[in-house]
């Protein structure tokens, strides 16, 4: 079935960029997205991208889609301390509501 | 303020005791959902509703039960609540391609 895989953590210093990882299984996926969750939060959504693009771009944050790899990335420019939360990558597949999540990685930014 | 409402925020309860959390959203968004959240599992879909009167299953819909009767409101019914079902649940809402949630009701079934 469906699985969409992240790493569970990743740390950097404060101004660094950092690159969040995501693989997923389903060819079909129309649409794969980025999610923010900080602490005692729901989800907020941050971006996403259509399965027919391969880079999208919305000021510090830049999503690479690989298709051919089923690999998608997010990568936050100059990660400020607020940027600390966990990052969830989902997919929803083509002609369905249904949403897959991976696990999140928590983002530990330090001063 | 466009956003998604859940009720309780928080809740212990007993096994077996039946219990609602009520999702209600004001987009007028045709498309709804309820998720759980569990440590290293990350979110899964518990069921999602298309439309009023239209509802499926997600990857996790065991031991729950929706409605949708009206646009604005998708309850989760917990019939006999059980330990493993103690969760944070989070509730969506949705315009493809975007989704919204709504900020999470902790349940603590003992």
């Amino acid at each position: 079935g469906e699985d969409v895989e992240q790493s569970l953590f990743l740390s950097v210093r404060e101004g660094d960029s950092s690159v969040i990882n995501c693989t997923y299984t389903d060819s079909s996926s129309t649409y794969l997205y980025w999610y923010k969750q900080e602490p005692g939060a729901g989800l907020q959504l941050l971006t996403y991208i259509f399965s027919n693009m391969d880079m999208k771009q919305d000021q510090r944050l830049t999503v690479l889609l690989n298709k051919k790899d089923k690999h998608l990335s997010l990568r936050i420019a100059d990660t400020q301390t607020g940027d600390s939360a966990i990052y969830f990558c989902a997919e929803r597949a083509s002609g369905t509501y249904k949403y897959i999540f991976g696990t999140g990685t928590r983002l530990k930014v330090l001063a | 303020e466009a956003q998604v409402t859940q009720n309780p925020r928080y809740l212990i309860t007993v096994t077996g005791k039946k219990l609602t959390v009520t999702c209600s959203q004001n987009m007028n968004h045709e498309y709804m959902s309820w998720y759980r959240q569990d440590p290293g599992l990350g979110l899964r879909q518990i069921y999602y509703s298309m439309n009023v009167e239209v509802t499926d299953k997600g990857d996790v819909p065991e031991g729950y039960k929706v409605s949708r009767k009206e646009k604005r409101n998708f309850p989760l019914i917990l019939e006999s609540p059980s330990p493993n079902q103690t969760s944070l649940y989070f509730c969506a809402s949705s315009t493809p391609p975007e989704q919204f949630f709504g900020p999470g009701t902790r349940l603590t079934v003992l």
